[in-house]
């Protein structure tokens, strides 16, 4: 069955330094996804990406964030300066559709900031 | 407001027992995706079910079932004969159009505690 892949599930980094997390969302999806989740709480989102551009972000989702998508098949989420407030989980997800169809995560990659 | 309401942080239910987690929704799009997750304590997020608006039957996977009630706006998960491997958190999540954005939102969770 087809799946979400995430590299790493989980990096130790100190602040400051720069994180990349990978994702390898199912082979025929279009719209791509970032969410985070801190611990205990809720699943935020973070930004949206479909057509090789980022289609929406929130308020999360600042200069210190970036995406792309570099050889047709990896996702990747940048942090460029990590602080110890971005330790969470964070969840790449794929959907075939754009609108109100299904939504696939990955296992998450767990990034704790020291 | 919040998109997604699910009143019940913490459920217990005794092994082989049915359960129902509660999530109501709110939105004023008549195109709509109500999916349900399960978060085991190892964290990756599990699709469960799916179940479009425009739907005239419930959606039902295995011993997950949705009861979607549309004028009420809710669409509860019901797990027949629970097991020790459902406990886990539970995600009610939404796609809806209004704006053109069809971002998935999610509920806070309910943390469902299966027990022998």
């Amino acid at each position: 069955e087809p799946e979400v892949t995430q590299t790493p599930s989980h990096q130790v980094t100190q602040m400051g330094q720069e994180v990349i997390l990978r994702c390898v969302p199912i082979s025929n999806h279009l719209y791509f996804y970032w969410y985070r989740q801190i611990l205990g709480q809720k699943v935020e989102f973070l930004v949206s990406f479909y057509n090789n551009e980022i289609s929406e972000k929130s308020e999360i989702f600042d200069d210190q964030f970036s995406v792309e998508r570099p050889d047709g098949s990896n996702f990747t989420l940048k942090i460029r300066s990590t602080k110890l407030e971005d330790s969470a989980m964070y969840f790449c997800a794929s959907a075939l559709t754009g609108d109100t169809g299904e939504l696939f995560f990955g296992e998450g990659s767990r990034l704790t900031v020291l | 407001a919040q998109k997604i309401t699910q009143t019940q942080p913490g459920m217990f239910v005794q092994e082989k027992e049915a359960v129902t987690l509660d999530c109501t929704y709110d939105t004023s799009d008549p195109s709509y995706g109500l999916f349900w997750y399960k978060q085991p304590s190892s964290g990756e997020m599990i699709f469960l079910i799916y179940q479009g608006s425009y739907d005239q039957q419930n959606a039902t996977e295995g011993r997950y079932s949705l009861n979607f009630q549309k004028a009420r706006k809710s669409a509860n998960l019901v797990i027949s004969a629970s097991q020790l491997g459902d406990s886990a958190m539970y995600f009610c999540a939404m796609r809806e159009g209004v704006g053109g954005s069809y971002i998935p939102t999610f509920g806070r969770g309910t943390s469902l505690i299966v027990h022998p």
